[in-house]
């Protein structure tokens, strides 16, 4: 079985202030990594995801998570963060394999400040 | 592409009730489709997964005669909550994941969630 733990549940940042969301796992066998935005009374939109290649991934919308196999960990960075950035941040892992189901983190809410 | 649909998107029924909701995949054929509960301020939790023309697999703790998933086909997963009660009240959440065996098929993509309100 794997599990996630986002190490902050709340983050308030100032608008173009850099945030990092912290996620680290633990699994016994190779993992699909996510990180989910939810805004308020919406569903989850998929931000980023590291399958395999570059340990950096990027989103287009600033966004950065680096996967760090022996820290087990896939921290998410934005260098500037917009007031829209407010909302809820979800790590999730899933085994490489089939039926994979997710695990999420218990969630990062980021307030962001003018 | 890899759009979910969830309806309805806020329902309000009474005790005893029972409510149905439906999960769309619009754009693409999902063989398994799953369904998530999130309670105010909380993660998701995993109820259960469900392939079409198979049963659904539930999670521990999770009473499959209350909660009644159906895939009948590869666009469409339902959930109805059977003989609803206040606790049962809560967001609920599908998604739904595409075959194959490339990587991406591994990807679920969400839906806009149904708020589940019961009086």
């Amino acid at each position: 079985a794997q599990s996630v733990t986002q190490l902050d549940s709340q983050v308030p940042v100032f608008e173009e202030a850099p945030v990092e969301l912290r996620c680290n796992y633990s699994s016994s066998v190779s993992v699909y990594l996510f990180w989910y935005v939810q805004y308020p009374n919406q569903g989850l939109q998929l931000l980023l995801k590291y399958l395999s290649g570059s340990t950096l991934v990027e989103s287009i919308n600033g966004f950065e998570a680096e996967f760090n196999k022996s820290q087990t960990s896939f921290h998410l960075r934005k260098p500037s963060v917009h007031i829209s950035d407010t909302a809820e941040y979800f790590c999730a892992v899933s085994r490489k394999a089939a039926g994979n189901k997710l695990t999420f983190g218990g969630g990062t809410r980021v307030l962001v400040k003018p | 592409g890899a759009v979910v649909s969830q309806h309805p998107s806020r329902v309000i029924c009474k005790s005893g009730t029972s409510v149905k909701i439906e999960c769309r995949s619009l754009d693409f054929q999902a063989t398994t489709m799953f369904w998530y509960r999130q309670f105010p301020k909380q993660s998701l939790m995993l109820m259960a997964t469900s392939n079409e023309g198979s049963k659904a697999t539930y999670e521990q703790g999770v009473e499959k005669d209350k909660f009644l998933i159906n895939h009948a086909s590869l666009t469409l997963s339902t959930l109805t909550v059977t003989s609803a009660h206040p606790e049962d009240s809560s967001f609920y959440i599908c998604s739904a994941r595409g075959g194959g065996g490339r990587e991406d098929a591994y990807e679920q993509y969400f839906g806009p969630g149904t708020r589940l309100t019961v009086t």
